[in-house]
């Protein structure tokens, strides 16, 4: 039962740099999202996603991008790296987008930017 | 400015000591989740709570949701070193969860 998965567990990159954070789960959930969690800030939304084919912004989408084009993948891209997103970066899917559903969330990336 | 406050921020008390931590918010929520997150893992689900005054009960966790849905809390009794880690609240709003700060429990031996 793999559930949520994230690589890489760790990432350093430079200022300016590019990457892409991976996401996959395994349990046919419709919905995903992508929060980074910095220390007295709690959990921020970034972007997320209802389903195949659809996305949208959360709280803090600004120098990050999202696509979904599978059910089962939903990638995080830092187009031009910041040491404003130094942070650990987390995951997650529910099966629907309802008020009483569970959030599944990966177990993280820790990131660093120089 | 966030639209869930957590309090205390920090709290270490001893093994065998009760304790209450809060989660208060303006706006009202159709439901409220309360997740705990250990060093190096993602937040994992204790409880979800929807309707106003519901109280709810896991073992020696009690949740309450507050009468007007804009608040919570959650009382440990006779804490243990194995409740220690981050409590996070979150409210579900628009079509998304958003999360408090969070509380950092330790419980001493």
């Amino acid at each position: 039962n793999a559930g949520v998965t994230q690589t890489p567990k760790f990432q350093v990159l430079k200022t300016g740099q590019s990457m892409t954070l991976q996401c996959a789960q395994d349990m046919n959930h419709e919905y995903m999202s992508w929060y980074r969690q910095d220390p007295g800030m709690g959990l921020r939304l970034i972007h997320y996603s209802v389903g195949a084919g659809i996305t949208d912004q959360g709280e803090v989408p600004n120098g990050y991008n999202v696509s979904r084009s599978t059910t089962e993948d939903f990638p995080l891209r830092l187009l031009s790296a910041a040491p404003s997103q130094t942070s650990v970066y987390f995951c997650a899917s529910s099966p629907r987008t309802q008020s009483n559903e569970k959030l599944f969330f990966g177990s993280g990336t820790q990131l660093s930017v120089l | 400015t966030q639209l869930l406050e957590q309090s205390p921020q920090f709290l270490s008390i001893q093994e065998g000591e009760n304790l209450t931590v809060y989660c208060n918010s303006s706006s009202v929520f159709s439901s409220l989740q309360w997740y705990r997150q250990e060093p190096g893992e993602g937040p994992v689900l204790l409880v979800t709570v929807v309707t106003g005054g519901e109280v709810k009960k896991l073992k020696r966790l009690t949740f309450q949701f507050g009468d007007a849905r804009k608040d919570s809390s959650l009382h440990i009794t006779a804490a243990q070193p194995g409740d220690t880690g981050l409590y996070l609240c979150a409210g579900y709003y628009g079509q998304n969860f958003v999360f408090g700060p969070g509380t950092r429990l330790s419980v001493l031996p």
